[in-house]
């Protein structure tokens, strides 16, 4: 049963200190997206990768988010320093976008992380 | 700029009780609207994609439909465990993002 797997599920961590989210994308998808999910925004698109590729980062501040996609079966998100308004919950998914009639996304679990 | 924009924020039904959620989007050149269902506590899960105005379809008690400006999700005749968190998005021609409404929280009491 394929599934997208994400890392930590909840992490919980001082302002100022490195968090590292990571994300296994489902094999065969050539695109992975990362959102952040709180009440008040909903779901917000921080970046994408098309074949390992970066394709927008627009949505994640670039001062303290990084975003990488070091092999295909590896995606992370890295804050650093983390600020007590990162906290929320991070979603990884993946997607075959190719084609007409595709788009579909997968979601993993998320990373729930709250910044002290 | 590309807008997802849902209503109503809540809705609270009685079992059997029908209603419709909206979904209106501002994207210009779609190429999919998309319907999931999330859980509290876990990630979005997939339902339906709509590609063009006029087209339908459905799974069980929910129907979703599309026109140029806004979708529906129906739901017909709902039971407690169709409470969830329904969210809608879109994907603009030629480009991979897929943006996201900020959801409507179903409550189906028995």
């Amino acid at each position: 049963d394929a599934r997208v797997t994400q890392t930590p599920r909840d992490k919980v961590t001082e302002m100022g200190q490195e968090v590292t989210m990571r994300c296994q994308p489902i094999l065969g998808h050539n695109t992975v997206f990362w959102y952040r999910q709180t009440m008040m925004q909903g779901l917000e698109l921080l970046a994408y990768f098309r074949n390992r590729a970066p394709l927008d980062d627009s949505g994640m501040p670039k001062d303290r988010f990084s975003a990488e996609m070091p092999d295909a079966t590896l995606a992370t998100l890295k804050i650093q320093p983390s600020e007590p308004r990162d906290s929320a919950v991070y979603f990884c998914a993946s997607g075959l976008m190719a084609g007409p009639n595709t788009g579909e996304l997968f979601f993993g679990e998320g990373s729930r992380l709250t910044v002290l | 700029e590309d807008q997802v924009t849902q209503s109503p924020e809540a809705l609270r039904l009685q079992e059997g009780e029908s209603s419709s959620l909206n979904c209106s989007y501002t994207v210009s050149g779609l190429r999919g609207l998309f319907w999931y269902r999330q859980d509290p506590g876990k990630g979005p899960e997939f339902l339906f994609t709509l590609y063009s105005a006029g087209e339908e379809k459905e799974k069980e008690r929910l129907k979703a439909t599309l026109t140029k400006k806004e979708s529906f999700l129906h739901i017909t005749a709902p039971k407690p465990e169709d409470s969830a968190t329904y969210l809608c998005a879109a994907r603009l021609r030629g480009y991979q993002k897929v943006t996201f409404g900020t959801g409507t929280k179903l409550q189906v009491i028995p």
